[in-house]
């Protein structure tokens, strides 16, 4: 089984819409991490927990917001989708007490369409 | 400017050639340097990293980093259709007033295809 999974894999939704990716991890780590990828940008940080009282912004946070239910499951939300939201979502994680440099697990990520 | 600039390519090479891809960087306080590799429709997945300056080898993967150029490297010698993916180089520096690495900073990633 997949240490780190997203749900849904793909999505298609239309402009207005609110929704939803999940994201869940069975490593034990207390870090995780929403990143966006979009062709020739790489990968851009949204939101980042280093445990599940603390959120942070990343470098593009407008228009998205999450909530970390638990260690193991930390969610984005899109309250009204865009369609230049439309990207490759990832969900990652990694272990505080783990290796020094900061090594992330990532899902296999969650393709997000908005019409 | 970002703080990590990476040739985003594509780069296409024949079976067995040698590869170099290659990032620049402009926050002298990242101390890990890492490279990433993606397949398609997967999640990167950690390739190599190296701390501070110098090179590290792993099979036929080297990676190097000239700090004093803000510059790293990561070599491809012999390389297989398998190694076709996106490589992705990121960094990371210590937490402001912490001893452990936050988060990372990821280039744009290098789409690479190496063909039989």
């Amino acid at each position: 089984d997949a240490d780190v999974t997203q749900t849904p894999r793909n999505r298609i939704t239309k402009t207005g819409k609110r929704i939803m990716l999940e994201c869940s991890q069975t490593k034990g780590h207390d870090r995780m991490y929403w990143y966006r990828q979009d062709p020739g940008l790489g990968l851009r940080l949204i939101y980042y927990s280093f445990d599940v009282k603390d959120i942070n912004k990343g470098e593009i946070s407008d228009g998205y917001s999450v909530s970390r239910q638990a260690q193991a499951k930390f969610s984005l939300s899109l309250e009204s989708a865009i369609p230049n939201q439309t990207a490759l979502y990832f969900c990652a994680t990694s272990d505080l007490g783990g290796n020094s440099y900061n090594e992330q697990f990532f899902g296999p990520g969650t393709r997000l369409t908005v019409l | 400017q970002k703080e990590v600039e990476q040739d985003p390519g594509p780069l296409s090479v024949p079976e067995g050639a040698i590869v170099s891809l290659n990032c620049t960087y402009s926050n002298s306080a990242f101390q890990y340097f890492m490279w990433y590799r993606q397949y398609s429709r997967k999640g990167p997945e950690l390739l190599m990293y190296t701390y501070s300056s110098g090179n590290k080898e792993d099979g036929r993967f080297t990676a190097q980093v000239d700090k004093s150029s803000k510059y790293i490297s990561l070599f491809i010698r012999d390389s297989q259709p398998s190694d076709s993916a996106t490589y992705l180089c990121a960094m990371t520096h210590r937490e402001a007033g912490g001893t452990s690495y936050g988060k990372l900073t990821f280039g744009q990633g290098t789409i690479l295809t190496v063909h039989p």
